[in-house]
């Protein structure tokens, strides 16, 4: 079946970077966009932007220009999240997420805890 | 960008009541390409209806979706136990995609 299954969870100081990985299985990865969203403590999703695993190609939201670099490696079926200059306020969830073959973002990873504190 | 706002913020029932969720947009949705996602708690977000109306694989029939262009419901007709979570609506016909602000449903 189709399946996202994450890293694990990190806890980075500010200003350092955090790269999260997002392992797919049981469809073509480079088929289908991968999303990437988060979602802070007691708060909303927010889409941060997607990757095509096939061409390498990206879309960011223009929020996170500059600080995130979405990534993939094709031999492994995994796509990258890295998100760097990280503040408090990139404690979140961070998920990643894929129609995986069937409809729009079907599929999510069970979630990325990064917490960010000194 | 597409400002997605969802109403009510809470929604209090009970078991069998029937929950009407809002979301609308402040410009038009491509195509209708309108997603709504159920989450718990410590959950991640699961798909329940695309393109507006078409229910994901495995979702009650309870669950309904309607709309087009800049207003849209999620209809639960009658509400289960396991029904009261967090829902959120998302666009993605343009860039960037963009979800509500969530409504929660909590049993009364």
């Amino acid at each position: 079946q189709v399946q996202l299954v994450q890293s694990g969870a990190e806890v980075k100081e500010p200003g350092a970077s955090v790269k999260v990985s997002c392992k797919a299985s049981g469809y073509t990865f480079t088929g289908y966009h991968m999303h990437w969203v988060r979602q802070a403590p007691g708060h909303g999703l927010e889409w941060m932007g997607w990757i095509n695993p096939n061409s390498g190609g990206t879309n960011y939201a223009q929020k996170f220009q500059g600080r995130v670099t979405m990534t993939r490696d094709t031999s492994v079926s995994t796509a990258y999240m890295e998100l760097s200059s990280l503040r408090s306020d990139d404690t979140a969830v961070y998920y990643c997420a894929s129609r995986g073959g069937g409809p729009p973002l079907g599929c999510w990873g069970q979630g990325t805890l990064v917490t960010v504190s000194s | 960008e597409i400002v997605l706002t969802q109403s009510p913020g809470t929604l209090s029932l009970s078991p069998g009541e029937r929950a009407t969720l809002s979301c609308r947009a402040s410009q038009s949705v491509n195509s209708g390409f309108l997603a709504w996602y159920q989450q718990k708690p410590g959950q991640a977000p699961r798909l329940l209806i695309y393109d507006a109306s078409t229910r994901a694989t495995g979702i009650p029939d309870r669950f309904s979706g309607s709309g087009s262009g800049t207003a849209f419901t999620l209809t639960i007709s009658k509400l289960e136990p396991e029904d009261f979570a967090v829902y959120y609506c998302q666009h993605y016909g343009s860039s960037p995609q963009t979800f509500g602000g969530g409504t929660k449903v909590e049993i009364k």
